[in-house]
């Protein structure tokens, strides 16, 4: 069955240090990767996606994620924090065949100042 | 603008009472889907729709209907609401297809069932 692990519920960092988010999935085929943040009280809006080709992937605000097939992971990262990055962060595989959606549990990210 | 919007956002009401949440895109989208967040289990699919007529069930079906009459409108109906459906319901959209797989999300309606 097709499932996605954020196995870090909550996560403080400081602001300016680095960050990585973890994901790991199961699904039986290349699946479709996002990474989707949501701040208080709002809707869910996309980071970036990867569908094929290079494993390093970039999306906005500065967020980069890295396909590694051999451990099923896209973990999310960004090499310098702003307190704007404090936010509930989503990873999600997208079924190829069936449109059907799978989101991880989520990640909340504190940033100290 | 693009976007989704939902209504009501907010909504409280009693068991048993009939409800329709309502979900409209102005993006022209073929594909539109219903979710439910709740604490520690982030989002999970109720139902989806590839295209006008056409719709299919998610994880978790149960106790919800839809319809998709229109390209642009997608409501997620609750025929007999009960305290377990209390939640934060989100709609989205897409273009289907091997570029469309990116989400436009509403921003949610909060349910509430006493």
């Amino acid at each position: 069955a097709q499932s996605v692990t954020q196995p870090d519920i909550h996560i403080t960092v400081s602001e300016g240090a680095s960050l990585e988010l973890r994901c790991n999935y199961s699904y039986g085929a290349t699946p479709y990767l996002f990474w989707y943040v949501q701040s208080p009280g709002q809707g869910l809006q996309l980071l970036l996606k990867y569908f094929s080709g290079d494993t390093l992937v970039q999306g906005i605000k500065g967020f980069e994620a890295e396909f590694k097939r051999s451990q099923s992971s896209f973990n999310l990262r960004k090499p310098s924090v702003h307190w704007s990055d404090a936010a509930e962060y989503f990873c999600a595989v997208g079924a190829l065949n069936f449109n059907k959606f799978y989101f991880g549990s989520g990640t909340k990210l504190n940033v100290k100042p | 603008e693009a976007q989704v919007t939902q209504n009501p956002r907010y909504l409280i009401t009693v068991t048993g009472k009939k409800l329709t949440v309502t979900c409209s895109q102005n993006m022209n989208h073929e594909y539109m889907s219903w979710y439910r967040q709740d604490p520690g289990l982030g989002l999970r699919q109720i139902y989806y729709s590839m295209n006008v007529e056409v719709t299919d069930k998610g994880d978790v079906p149960e106790g919800y209907k839809v319809s998709r009459k229109e390209k642009r409108n997608f409501p997620l109906i609750l025929e007999s609401p009960s305290p377990n459906q209390t939640s934060l319901y989100f709609c989205a959209s897409s273009i289907t297809g091997t570029s469309g797989y990116e989400q436009y999300f509403g921003p949610g309606t909060r349910l509430t069932v006493t």
